[in-house]
């Protein structure tokens, strides 16, 4: 079946800290890999999307064909990020979310 | 840029009505436009995916006849719950994709606020 899979559904770091949010996704042909982020009573929103390999609010994805995964990372997390951020791979004319992880950065 | 509108934001009705929710896409054209419905402390649940001037393709387990989806216009899907129920109380979600102006489309998505409906 194909899957995204986050495997922590909140994640909980101090402000500074290095934050990564694991996402593993199951295809066999040539997805496209997305971080859709939701604030607070704000609607989901593009982080970032692996075609791009670009930084975006200091956060960056690598994909990894090897591991199948598409890993979110930040080297020094902000109070602003907590949030709701959502794996999301399309392909094959499918969009599958991943389960969804809380970050929550403490003071 | 790239704004999607939905509305209603918010919907109460009583069982055996239907209930139809649109989704514009503001300032871009969309071939394609997404339905989610996301449960409680769930994640997004793709439902079906809109093209326009076809029919829309169902995700497996959902009935078309009970969600019925219209994409008339680049920029306009409707989605209409058919003789609404309490189970179909829920969280709907649409998504549009960006028809870029060279004509290469992305699979970036850009999301509506979403519609609660509540079913009485």
């Amino acid at each position: 079946a194909q899957r995204v899979t986050q495997p922590e559904k909140l994640l909980s770091v101090f402000k500074g800290a290095p934050v990564e949010l694991k996402c593993n996704y199951s295809y066999s042909g040539s997805p496209e890999l997305f971080w859709y982020v939701q604030y607070s009573r704000q609607r989901l929103q593009l982080l970032l999307r692996h075609i791009s390999r670009e930084s975006i609010k200091g956060f960056t994805a690598d994909l990894n064909k090897g591991e199948t995964s598409f890993h979110l990372k930040k080297p020094f997390a902000q109070e602003e990020d907590s949030a709701m951020y959502y794996c999301v791979r399309t392909g094959g004319f499918k969009t599958i979310f991943g389960a969804g992880t809380r970050l929550f950065v403490k003071a | 840029g790239a704004v999607v509108s939905q509305h209603p934001s918010r919907v109460i009705c009583k069982s055996g009505t239907s209930v139809k929710i649109e989704c514009r896409s503001l300032d871009f054209q969309a071939t394609t436009m997404f339905w989610y419905r996301q449960f409680p402390k769930q994640s997004l649940m793709l439902m079906a995916t809109s093209n326009e001037g076809s029919k829309a393709t169902y995700e497996q387990g959902v009935e078309k006849d009970k969600f019925l989806i219209n994409h008339a216009s680049l920029t306009l899907s409707t989605l209409t719950v058919t003789s609404a129920h309490p189970e179909d109380s829920s969280f709907y979600i649409c998504s549009a994709r960006d028809l870029s102006t060279s004509g290469v489309t992305t699979d970036t998505q850009y999301f509506g606020p979403g519609t609660r409906l509540t079913v009485l």
